[in-house]
């Protein structure tokens, strides 16, 4: 496919159990990120890679939170003994470079937590 | 499928009329705003960018205006189509923030037959 993919599209967790959420970017694409949106508001910033470093994680909420990106391709987020204030939708962006390059989102992946 | 906006501003508009979407942003340091629209069940998806160091930008229908006195961007729409219904978020890059986007509240726009 040409676009950013983003799987599974729906996962419903109950509480306290971890969960994977994969993200394959455009290929050749340097820069990945991850934002999740609540619901009702716009997207925020979770962490960022460049090839397989991860050089921002400023946004992750928590140590729960974790990301990889190993091969500088795919990249996964995990979120363990999830919480209710978890849930919401998880994207997945990826852009040639840094700096002024368009961000291409995928469609998402929706979490609810029980 | 589930609405991504349900506590968002709306702006109704007739078909064919022109549209006008505002996004105030806080931060002078901000060098890059990008406007997104985002669909039911899907992901944002880029529209019409700016720098810092220009006022305003045209694109097929679109034109972006950046007002850095008062730190107020807009997005303006001609003749507006009922495809252009969805949630428009604007975002911005801010400088010595790294490449990550700072995105708004968003806009839920609906246009009317």
């Amino acid at each position: 496919g040409a676009g950013v993919s983003q799987s599974p599209r729906y996962k419903v967790a109950k509480r306290g159990q971890d969960v994977a959420l994969r993200c394959d970017p455009i290929s050749g694409h340097v820069s990945l990120f991850w934002y999740q949106q609540a619901l009702g508001q716009g997207p925020e910033f979770l962490t960022y890679f460049q090839n397989e470093a991860q050089l921002d994680k400023s946004g992750l909420p928590s140590d729960r939170f974790f990301a990889e990106r190993p091969e500088g391709s795919v990249s996964t987020l995990k979120i363990q003994r999830t919480q209710q204030e978890d849930s919401a939708v998880y994207l997945c962006a990826s852009s040639l470079a840094g700096g002024y390059n368009e961000q291409f989102f995928g469609p998402g992946t929706r979490l609810t937590v029980l | 499928g589930e609405s991504v906006g349900l506590h968002l501003p709306t702006l109704s508009v007739q078909e064919g009329d022109n549209s006008i979407i505002n996004c105030a942003y806080s931060n002078s340091a901000s060098d890059y705003f990008i406007w997104y629209k985002q669909e039911s069940g899907k992901g944002p998806q880029f529209i019409i960018d700016i720098r810092s160091n220009m006022d305003k930008r045209q694109g097929q229908r679109v034109t972006v205006l950046l007002n850095k006195t008062v730190k107020h961007l807009s997005l303006q729409i001609a003749a507006t189509q009922p495809g252009d219904s969805a949630v428009y978020f604007c975002a911005e890059k801010i400088m010595g923030y790294g490449n990550k986007l700072v995105f708004g509240a968003g806009t839920i726009l609906r246009v009317k037959s």
